[in-house]
């Protein structure tokens, strides 16, 4: 079965401190890794996903991550923080063979905080 | 392309009544998921309709239900109202087909339960 543990349900980070959210993960075969981002009372938005191919994924709004597969994660980052990325982020995994491909199985989130 | 669409998007309802949530997906998507978002669980899928048929279900009770119709549209129901059943119900879409597949969230539909 697969998981997704995220470190830390809130971060606090000062405005163009960098952003480092952790995400670790287990599957039973080579995984499909996402990052969404939450806004209050929204749905949820696709920061970015990691498929095959390239470790470094670029996503929206200069957020990047990075696939380990030593160390089971995808930790998210930002080089410098702004005031709109205020929201809480969650990790997600799929197992990408057949059926489980189509289900998506998330982290607790993280709530980040950016102060001024 | 328009997004994800639910409606509607608040309701309230009492104990022991039933709910139908509707979602209608991205145009040329054939792939609907269901997720229960609360804050002691967090994100819990509930199940996914492609092609007008369940191909995935989560461990959810069997009140929880849904149905796909032929232009891809959703619907999901719960029967039996519990106060623990409260939470955003959060639709997503895809193509369904194609490995692998990106999901895509409508708003979601706040159900409070009293």
């Amino acid at each position: 079965a697969q998981s997704v543990t995220q470190l830390g349900s809130h971060v606090s980070v000062s405005e163009g401190a960098l952003v480092l959210l952790r995400c670790n993960y287990s599957s039973s075969v080579p995984p499909y890794l996402f990052w969404y981002v939450q806004y209050p009372n929204q749905g949820l938005q696709l920061l970015l996903k990691y498929t095959t191919g390239a470790t470094l994924v670029k996503g929206i709004n200069g957020f990047e991550a990075e696939f380990k597969k030593s160390e089971t994660s995808f930790h998210l980052t930002k080089p410098s923080a702004h005031m709109s990325d205020a929201a809480e982020y969650f990790c997600a995994v799929s197992e990408g063979s057949g059926g489980s491909n189509y289900k998506l199985t998330f982290g607790k989130g993280t709530l980040l905080t950016v102060n001024p | 392309k328009a997004g994800v669409t639910q409606t509607p998007r608040y309701l309230i309802k009492t104990r022991g009544q039933q709910v139908t949530l509707s979602c209608s997906p991205i145009s040329g998507h054939r792939s609907v998921s269901w997720y229960q978002q609360t804050p002691g669980q967090g994100l819990q899928f509930l199940f996914e309709y492609f092609s007008e048929t369940q191909r995935n279900k989560g461990n959810f009770p069997g009140r929880f239900s849904g149905r796909q119709f032929s232009n891809s549209r959703s619907e999901m129901n719960v029967s039996t109202l519990e106060l623990g059943d409260s939470a955003l119900y959060l639709c997503a879409s895809s193509t369904g087909q194609g490995i692998p597949d990106t999901q895509y969230f409508g708003p979601g539909t706040r159900l409070t339960v009293l």
